[in-house]
Formats: C-alpha cells, structure tokens, sequence
C-alpha cells in the first residue's frame, strides 16, 4: 500500500504571508495531483505533475516534484483569504491499475 | 458544460433507514469513484467502476453497496445507516484509473 504523508495539517496565517505545503512519501509515484477543496464542494484539480524534478506555477502557486518522484511541495506566495480551503496531494501509482493515493490534507485558512 | 452532478446536495435519513445517493455524469468517463468525506479529513475511497467492473476497497463496510446501470450513472446504496455513517459522500469520475478526478459537489448525509 503507497502511503502520501501530508504536512502540516492545519495552517492558520494572515493575507500576505508565505506558506509551504509538503507531500512525502516512501513509494514513487507516477504522477502527482493537487486539489483545493472549498466547504460545501468537491476537490478541484489544481495542477498535474509528472516528471521527477518538474515546477509548475499557477499563479501564485508553485508546486513542485521531487526528483526521485516521491514527494511533492506546494508553496503559495502572498496568501490570500481566497486561498482558504483544503488542500489535497494524491499520487499514481507505477501500476496501471492502482487507483490514486490521497494524504491526509491540509486545511489552510487565510485571515485577512 | 461536461460535470458531475450529485444529488440530493443535503440528505437527512433515519437510523438504519436504507438511503440512495446518485450521481450522473456528462463526461463519458470510464471510471466512477464513491469517496466518503468526513469533517477536515481526505475523502476515503468506498469503491470505484472501471466500466462494468466493480471493485470493493477492502475496508468498505458490506452496509454500503453500489450500482452502476450505464455509463452515465452511478449509485450508492446505505442499507442500514449508523450515526456513524454521517458524513459528505463525493462522486468522482477519470478517464483512466490514474487520471486526475472530476468530482461532484458531494451529498452531505445527515443520520438522525
């Protein structure tokens, strides 16, 4: 079983300041997905990562992969109330048939 | 626009009194996905249909059941509900087992 550990659990910050999110795991991983979920509504996919090494930038969001392919970042610059949510990592796995891996979650929550 | 529709949004049912969830999609998606949500934790997977095919996580308790009539649709049966069976129930649809997921805006399901 491929376990994604993520970190930290809850984070609480003010508009403006600087986070970092981390997805860890042991196993690697084929791909890498994030998601932002908002209360009341699904996961939506935020970005796709795939190669080991690779940064992708949507906005300010800027999520990374790492190079052995078993750990993502995602790093928000100048956190905006709109950023509130929870934020999902979920990994592929190298067998085409696994079905995704989701960590445990983050719940950002940005004070104005 | 092609999406996921969950319905009811709000769901409130007795004590081990049967419930049915569904969900459609307009995505011509191969697989369809039961997640169950509870409060500030990552969706865990019930079980997923590759096409046809049913596939029952291991840890899924035999109270929960599912249908899949065509591609289009997909239902979750509750045959007797606990309290502890509250919580939101997302559906997400992919195109392959390791795609990234389309989901709906989820059932919050209510247990008195």
């Amino acid at each position: 079983t491929q376990l994604l550990e993520q970190s930290p659990q809850f984070l609480s910050i003010q508009e403006g300041e600087n986070l970092t999110v981390y997805c860890n795991s042991s196993s690697v991983f084929s791909s890498l997905q994030w998601y932002r979920q908002e209360p009341g509504e699904g996961p939506v996919l935020l970005v796709t990562v795939v190669t080991g090494g690779e940064v992708k930038k949507l906005k300010r969001l800027t999520f990374q992969f790492g190079d052995a392919r078993k750990d993502s970042s995602l790093h928000i610059t100048a956190a905006q109330p709109g950023d509130t949510g929870l934020y999902l990592c979920a990994g592929a796995g190298d067998n085409a048939g696994n079905m995704l891996t989701f960590g445990g979650g983050t719940r950002l929550m940005v004070k104005p | 626009d092609a999406m996921v529709i969950q319905n009811p949004r709000y769901q409130v049912t007795q004590f081990g009194k049967p419930v049915t969830l569904s969900c459609s999609q307009t995505l011509n998606h191969n697989v369809m996905y039961w997640y169950q949500q509870k409060s500030s934790q990552a969706p865990k997977l019930l079980f997923h249909y590759y096409d046809k095919d049913f596939n029952n996580e291991a840890d899924t308790p035999d109270n929960f059941q599912s249908r899949r009539p065509n591609t289009s649709f997909c239902f979750l049966d509750i045959r007797s509900p606990g309290l502890g069976d509250a919580a939101m129930y997302l559906c997400a649809t992919s195109g392959t087992g390791r795609s990234p997921l389309h989901f709906g805006n989820g059932t919050r399901l209510t247990v008195t």
